[in-house]
């Protein structure tokens, strides 16, 4: 089965300095991978998503997540954070595959601060 | 276009008491979930329905039924609410069954069991 862990529960980053927010997945093959963003008291929205080709990928709102299968990791980066960021980010992980009732697992979430 | 909608946004329940959230997505997906959300425990999946007429129980499904009512919509119901589903609960849906699509959420139900 597979498995998500974002081993930071809190971030706090100043504004306009980079963030990197770690996510490592444990699956026996090729991954679809995701990244959510979810704003206080608001549903989940995607922020992007990797299936196969190019392992850099890049989302909405600046972001982009990089794909190593030698680390099992898809870290999401922003080159310089603005205060609308502050969130809780989530990372996701679903088997390489479209049939049947395969669903996507949840990374347990990293709470971002934005300090000025 | 309103994607997920779920009703109510909140919710205050005695325990014991019994109650069904309501989820409808209008972007003619075949699979709907029921995710229950925690306190540093993500998004746990209760309940889910990869297609009109069958559902499948998820990670966390004791206490909870459901129901894919059409294709449109998704149901769960807690027969004898606990404490312990305090919680808040988010509907989604994706175009097929299988993970490759992703999910659209809707904005979830805060419930609260006393």
């Amino acid at each position: 089965a597979q498995s998500v862990t974002q081993p930071d529960i809190h971030i706090t980053v100043s504004e306009g300095a980079s963030l990197e927010l770690r996510c490592n997945y444990s699956y026996g093959a090729t991954p679809y991978l995701f990244w959510y963003v979810q704003s206080p008291g608001q549903g989940l929205q995607l922020l992007l998503k990797y299936f196969s080709g190019d392992t850099l990928v890049q989302g909405i709102k600046g972001f982009e997540a990089e794909f190593k299968r030698s680390q099992s990791s898809f870290n999401l980066r922003k080159p310089s954070v603005h205060w609308s960021d502050a969130a809780e980010y989530f990372c996701a992980v679903g088997a390489g595959s479209n049939f049947g009732n395969e669903k996507l697992t949840f990374g347990t979430g990293t709470r971002l601060t934005i300090i000025p | 276009n309103a994607g997920v909608t779920q009703t109510p946004k909140f919710q205050v329940l005695k325990t014991g008491q019994s109650m069904t959230l309501q989820c409808a997505q209008d972007m003619n997906h075949n699979s709907m979930y029921w995710y229950r959300q925690d306190p540093g425990m993500g998004l746990r999946l209760i309940y889910y329905s990869a297609s009109e007429g069958t559902t499948d129980k998820g990670e966390v499904p004791n206490g909870y039924n459901v129901s894919r009512l059409n294709k449109r919509e998704f149901s769960l119901r807690l027969e004898s609410a606990a404490p312990s589903q305090t919680s808040v609960y988010f509907c989604a849906s994706s175009i097929m069954g299988g993970a490759g699509y992703g999910y659209t959420f809707g904005s979830g139900t805060r419930l609260t069991v006393v």
